[in-house]
Formats: structure tokens, C-alpha cells, sequence
């Protein structure tokens, strides 16, 4: 079982460069979550959808986009990628509205 | 921001010694999930409480849903080298539209 799978493992940007992380998953759930991780700061809500057709701001938006291109795949696109956005970025799809399923991360370096 | 909130960010413990992590919040949840992260990899789910007071275990570790609904508890006891990780308290704060919300995490050390 693939679960949740996210491309790229790994991205080294220049600041100012745009580039779209990948999620897709193959459980037929309805609601999936990007987050971010850096040290000391646990995991922060970016943006999250629902259902297909639908996404919403979560904690931490700024800089960055998404579409949930079909009920599989949730994508984020950093459109001019800074230095602030140096971070591990994980996708998640839900069962229900708690058990998160996670990918096993991009790791994105800004320079 | 943060409504989770756990102490201290590490712990460092010898093989075979028990541990207890607690996770509070200022609001109430519905639910409480304990989630461990392995070094390079993502989260992944090891214990789900759904009731005020109820007590679940999953092996060597046991979690507490607290009776206010605004703390839970991790126990993991005779604690081995691969306990060795981050430790999440999430859940979805109370409402309609809540988010499932993440703790900073506790980096759990295990001595040999």
C-alpha cells in the first residue's frame, strides 16, 4: 500500500524561484493537510482541504498556494521561494477528521 | 497560533526506564491522538482517545483522555533503544470547522 506520496524527498531552491511539491493518496479520503516542520516549532497547518473543490488558509499561508487537483492530489506551489520557507514540508490525508496518514516529507532548502 | 502545548521540548532516559509525557491546552477537545515521528520519516498514529477519562494502551504504551477534555497523558514504560523519536499530542480543538492541531513535540532520548 502506497498511502500517502510526496515528490520531491529533497529541493534545493534559489530565492526567488517558484516550485510545486506533490501529495498524492490512495485511500479515497476526503480531507488533506499541508504542513511545515522546523526545529522547536512542532507541526504548522499551511493550508488543508476538506474535500475536493475546496481549500482554506491554515496557521501559517503566506507565501504559498494550493490545489486540490482531483479527490487524489493536493499540491503547494511556493511562487517566489525565500529563505524564511527553508523547511521540511509534509502532505497528510485524514480519515475522518483526526487520523492523519503522513508522507514521509520534502526537505526544502531556500538559498 | 499553538493551542497544545508540551514540556519540556526533550527528555533523555536509560533503556528500560518508563516515561510520561502530558499535553495541555486552554480549550477543550474532542478528541486527543498521540503521534510518534521516527528521524526522517513522518508522523505516524499510536494512540487515539475519544472519550472524557478513557484509558487506551497499545503495547507498552498507554495514553489518558483527562476528564476536563483539556489534557492527556503518554506513558511508555520499559522504554527501548527504537522509543527513541518525536512525540505529537494533535487533536481538533472543539467546533465545526476545527483543524487537527499539533504540540511542538517532545524529542524523546534513549540511553542504552
Amino acid at each position: 500500500n502506497a498511502g500517502v506520496t510526496q515528490t520531491p524527498k529533497f529541493q534545493v531552491l534559489k530565492t526567488g524561484q517558484s516550485m510545486t511539491l506533490q501529495c498524492a493518496q490512495d485511500m479515497n479520503h476526503n480531507s488533506m493537510y499541508w504542513y511545515r516542520q522546523d526545529p522547536g516549532m512542532g507541526l504548522r497547518l499551511i493550508y488543508y482541504s476538506a474535500s475536493e473543490g475546496t481549500t482554506d488558509k491554515g496557521e501559517v499561508p503566506n507565501g504559498y498556494n494550493v490545489s486540490r487537483l482531483n479527490k487524489r492530489e493536493f499540491s503547494l506551489r511556493l511562487e517566489s521561494a525565500a529563505p524564511s520557507q527553508t523547511s521540511v514540508y509534509f502532505c497528510a490525508s485524514l480519515r475522518g477528521r483526526t487520523e492523519a496518514f503522513f508522507g514521509q516529507g520534502t526537505r526544502l532548502t531556500v538559498v | 497560533g499553538q493551542q497544545l502545548n508540551q514540556s519540556p521540548q526533550s527528555m533523555f532516559i536509560q533503556e528500560g526506564e518508563d516515561v510520561s509525557m502530558n499535553c495541555t491546552s486552554s480549550s477543550i477537545f474532542n478528541t486527543w491522538l498521540w503521534y510518534k515521528q521516527d528521524p526522517g520519516e513522518g508522523p505516524v498514529l499510536l494512540i487515539a482517545l475519544y472519550k472524557a477519562g478513557e484509558l487506551t494502551s497499545n503495547g507498552r504504551l498507554t495514553a489518558q483522555f483527562g476528564i476536563t477534555r483539556k489534557d492527556s497523558f503518554l506513558n511508555i514504560s520499559a522504554s527501548i533503544p527504537s522509543d527513541v523519536g518525536i512525540y505529537f499530542c494533535a487533536g481538533p480543538p472543539g467546533g465545526a470547522n476545527s483543524k487537527l492541531t499539533f504540540g511542538k513535540g517532545i524529542t524523546l532520548s534513549v540511553r542504552p
